[in-house]
């Protein structure tokens, strides 16, 4: 497997909840709690957001939350805001000394 | 707080190898808690990792950047570093470096990374 597979976009408008979806295999999100999300704003390098699957780094709102059911993990944000329009990559590791990205989810703010 | 800065050409011709450097402030590469890794993005595409480095050398690489790729790490300075062989347009891409929190002692596991440098774009052209 190249990559993990999201969604190409979702929209949202302002206020409401989005969830974003990550679908590997056992092999790696299902086998493994170590999928992190990534948020990366146009010509900015990408920022951790969510790490082992529902943790959130120091500083990052609580409106961004993470969760995995099976091979799939979800990324959900909440009350939308303007600024949460991004690009969104999901991670994990494949037990295999490899780490693979997913395909990217572009996030719009209707 | 720890940061991270890219370095190397902007511009690498067909066929030749590609070397960057990524310079670690704030912090030392000399930490077993921690890998060091590159990724990179093509032009409108996601993010791609290409490997990860530990502080004692031990190197892990994508299956499809194996055969071209090396990743080294220097601790006196402070520093790692990607060299890729036989450069092709299809590897014009921004290149990042960034601190990958993982376990590098018994089994080898990558959770996150949580700092990243600010990237560096690398053109392939003659």
């Amino acid at each position: 497997q190249s990559a993990l597979t999201q969604p190409a976009s979702v929209s949202g408008s302002p206020g409401q909840s989005i969830t974003i979806s990550c679908t590997g295999t056992s092999r790696d999100v299902g086998g493994y709690n170590y999928v992190s999300w990534y948020q990366q704003h146009p010509g900015q390098a990408p920022k951790l957001i969510i790490y082992d699957v529902n943790n959130r780094p120091s500083g990052i709102s609580n409106r961004f939350s993470g969760s995995k059911s099976g091979n799939t993990a979800s990324l959900t944000i909440s009350g939308l805001q303007a600024d949460d329009e991004a690009d969104y990559y999901c991670s994990s590791d494949t037990g295999a000394t490899t780490r693979l990205f997913g395909t990217g989810t572009k996030v719009t703010v209707l | 707080q720890v940061q991270l800065q890219e370095s190397g050409p902007g511009l690498v011709k067909p066929s030749e190898t590609l070397s960057l450097g990524c310079t670690v402030s704030g912090g030392s590469v000399n930490n077993a808690d921690y890998f060091w890794g590159w990724i990179r993005q093509t032009p409108g595409k996601g993010l791609e990792w290409i490997g990860s480095v530990d502080y004692s050398g031990s190197a892990h690489y994508s299956r499809s950047l194996k055969s071209r790729v090396i990743i080294s790490i220097d601790k006196s300075k402070n520093q790692f570093y990607l060299k890729v062989n036989s450069m092709t347009a299809a590897d014009t891409a921004v290149y990042y470096c960034a601190r990958d929190r993982g376990s590098s002692s018994g089994r080898v596991f990558f959770y996150y990374m949580d700092i990243w440098g600010a990237g560096t774009t690398v053109t392939v052209s003659s």
